[in-house]
């Protein structure tokens, strides 16, 4: 069974600094994704990011990037130049390729940008 | 692109009545879709995994008699809860599968408030 890890349950950073999530997850599957989703108080989850395991390039989407250590079984997420929009749970999530299967999400942790 | 929609967005309703909620893909066919309660606070928990045409898929401890799953077309997922209780009070999310990229697309939620 595929397990993610987030140990960090709350997160500040100030505006227009930079900030790093973490999340480390567990899976016997050679072949997966990983995501990160972002939860803003209006609870919509937005998708944030997005990489296939395969894949040895980090994936970047504007001023979020992520550190993808495999080995490691490590993901993590870094904010550049925090808004206060940014402001959101984050939650980390894995899922195999078999299709048809559900996303096992961490536990998320919860940042403030700060004025 | 990618938009997933639910309706209603709210709901209150008597304890013993029957409540529907729809969940529906905008601009692109997802043959799975998944539904998830939330707690303030909390992370997702997946309740089941729907499937066009297909009987749906409930996590265990789920009761498929009272959470009522249809999937009939490629772009509509529907959850009625049956005869519910204030304990069904909670924030319900779908999500649907983008099949080429394996990724799920969340709906804003349901608030279900249950007097």
């Amino acid at each position: 069974a595929q397990t993610v890890t987030q140990s960090q349950p709350e997160m500040s950073v100030q505006e227009a600094e930079t900030v790093t999530l973490s999340c480390t997850y567990d899976t016997s599957e050679s072949n997966y994704y990983l995501f990160w989703y972002k939860q803003p108080p209006s609870r919509q989850m937005i998708l944030v990011i997005r990489q296939e395991a395969y894949k040895q390039q980090n994936a970047t989407e504007n001023r979020f990037s992520v550190n993808f250590q495999k080995a490691a079984k490590s993901f993590s997420l870094k904010i550049s130049d925090s808004q206060l929009g940014d402001t959101a749970m984050y939650f980390c999530a894995s899922l195999t390729y078999s299709g048809n299967t559900p996303l096992v999400f961490g536990k998320g942790t919860r940042l403030s940008v700060i004025a | 692109g990618a938009v997933v929609s639910q309706h209603p967005s709210r709901v209150i309703c008597k304890s013993g009545t029957s409540v529907k909620i729809e969940c529906r893909s905008l601009d692109f066919q997802a043959t799975t879709m998944f539904w998830y309660r939330q707690f303030p606070k909390k992370s997702l928990m997946l309740m089941a995994t729907s499937n066009e045409g297909s009987k749906a898929t409930y996590e265990q401890g789920v009761e498929k008699d009272k959470f009522l799953i249809n999937h009939a077309s490629l772009t509509l997922s529907t959850l009625t809860v049956t005869s519910a209780h204030p304990e069904d009070s909670s924030f319900y999310i779908c999500s649907a599968e983008q099949g080429f990229t394996d990724t799920q697309y969340f709906g804003p939620g349901t608030r279900l408030t249950v007097l």
